[in-house]
């Protein structure tokens, strides 16, 4: 069985650096044509497609945040880990990490973890 | 940049036919993949690239793309169908989302 799981501090000060890990079973980092993925979601609000990085170590981020975001993986402990800096209270949000599956979905995000919550406050 | 667009919301009477709408244009040359967000719970794929639902999720989900409109279509609606629903493509390497469509099941 296929899982993901984040794990993170609930609450973070204005201009700190947020780090979230996303530890997965089920599957590897390693494994070919699989990548993983952070979205975050906003109370009330759309979700928001953050970074991804994939088997082979390609990595992408969202335009507008890629200065403070940094994405890495350790496959021995099969984490995924999204470092976000210099937090403000709009970055309160649900993170979630997902899984993209390019041969099965087609690059669909076929799993993903319950979420966590992050609030932004002083 | 390339930009989805969603109904804020649509409705349906018990039993009948749902149909959520996603924009884009061209959309039909991407895959679009359609994701179900029930209230307070993570979203889950409900149908990929197009028209293809992923093991569990019932027939009456379908899905199709074509010309500047994709569109999730939810036959025999249920209860359990109220939901916000979410399309989303891939955009060369970064990865889109509409802004999302609260279906109320009447």
């Amino acid at each position: 069985q296929v899982t993901l799981k984040e794990s993170g501090p609930v609450l973070v000060k204005p201009t700190e650096t947020l780090t979230l890990t996303c530890t997965v079973s089920g599957f590897s980092l390693n494994k070919p044509r699989m990548g993983v993925t952070w979205i975050r979601q906003p109370p009330g609000k759309a979700l928001e497609w953050l970074a991804h990085i994939f088997a082979n170590d390609d990595e992408s981020y969202n335009t507008s945040l890629k200065t403070r975001l940094t994405i890495s993986k350790d496959t021995s402990k099969s984490q995924v880990v999204l470092v976000m800096t210099n937090v403000d209270p709009v970055d309160t949000a649900t993170y979630y990490c997902a899984r993209i599956n390019i041969m099965g979905t087609n690059y669909g995000m076929d799993v993903w973890g319950q979420g966590t919550s992050v609030t932004v406050s002083s | 940049s390339y930009e989805l667009t969603q109904p804020f919301s649509v409705s349906v009477a018990l039993g009948q036919t749902a149909r959520i709408t996603c924009g884009g244009n061209n959309i039909e040359s991407k895959n679009v993949h359609w994701y179900q967000q029930r209230p307070g719970q993570a979203p889950v794929l409900i149908m990929y690239r197009n028209a293809n639902r992923p093991s569990g999720i019932p027939e009456r989900f379908s899905g199709s793309n074509s010309g500047h409109t994709a569109t999730l279509t939810i036959s025999r609606a249920q209860a359990g169908d109220e939901a916000d629903y979410f399309c989303q493509v891939w955009d060369y390497t970064t990865v889109l989302f509409g802004g999302g469509t609260k279906l109320t099941v009447l």
